[in-house]
């Protein structure tokens, strides 16, 4: 049992490079978010989905496009990368059991640098 | 102003010592009540959950919520070297429609040296 994997752990673009980060869990997770990490701002929600073939918007969604055609991958791409985009970047997976405790997993995020 | 606030530190103490970490929060419909710790070029990792008001303990860790103060707090008592990591806290509300999204505070960075 993996949990909540990421690929790739490292990565540095251009600007205006394009790219795509794949996260994938085997828990058979409805929901999958993911956040963005930056010195001093903590973790700030960019997009998530509550299920295969269903996105939306979180706090911070500009420059981020997502896709969930599978239930166990959750894709986050960057059309045309900005410095700002630097960052590290989590992927999380969380049960709809309807249990408010269900926890959210992560996995061990990619660090992204974009010059 | 942040829904949650967290002193970022860092915090340095010495092993043995009594630490208290604290988020503070505008909102309150939030309800449940998370530390989650994460290690250097780690995930994070859900430490404590706690449901409302109260206290809740587990091993060297106490983890209170006060919602009249809007105040939370964690305490880890005879801290170890392997405490050291950044402990961030979060919360939810308990309406449906947010579909479980956390509200994280910017983490606080211990360090706990021998």
């Amino acid at each position: 049992n993996a949990g909540v994997t990421q690929t790739p752990k490292f990565r540095v673009l251009k600007t205006g490079q394009s790219m795509t980060l794949l996260c994938a869990q085997d828990m058979n997770h409805e929901y999958m978010y993911w956040y963005r990490q930056d010195p001093g701002m903590g973790l700030r929600l960019i997009h998530y989905s509550v299920g295969e073939g269903t996105t939306a918007k979180g706090e911070v969604p500009d420059g981020y496009n997502v896709s969930r055609l599978k239930k166990q991958n959750f894709l986050l791409g960057l059309e045309s990368a900005a410095p700002s985009q630097t960052s590290v970047y989590f992927c999380a997976s969380r049960s709809n059991r309807g249990r408010e405790e269900d926890t959210q997993y992560f996995g061990p995020g990619t660090r992204l640098t974009v010059l | 102003q942040k829904e949650v606030e967290q002193d970022p530190g860092p915090l340095s103490v010495p092993e043995g010592a009594i630490v208290s970490l604290n988020c503070t929060y505008s909102n309150s419909a939030f309800q449940y009540f998370m530390w989650y710790r994460q290690y250097s070029r780690k995930g994070p990792e859900l430490l404590m959950y706690t449901y409302s008001s109260g206290n809740k303990e587990d091993g060297r860790f106490t983890a209170q919520v006060d919602k009249s103060s809007k105040y939370i707090s964690l305490f880890i008592r005879d801290s170890q070297p392997s405490d050291s990591a950044t402990y961030l806290c979060a919360m939810k509300d308990d309406r449906g429609s947010t579909l479980g999204r956390l509200y994280f505070g910017r983490g606080t960075q211990l360090t706990v040296w021998p």
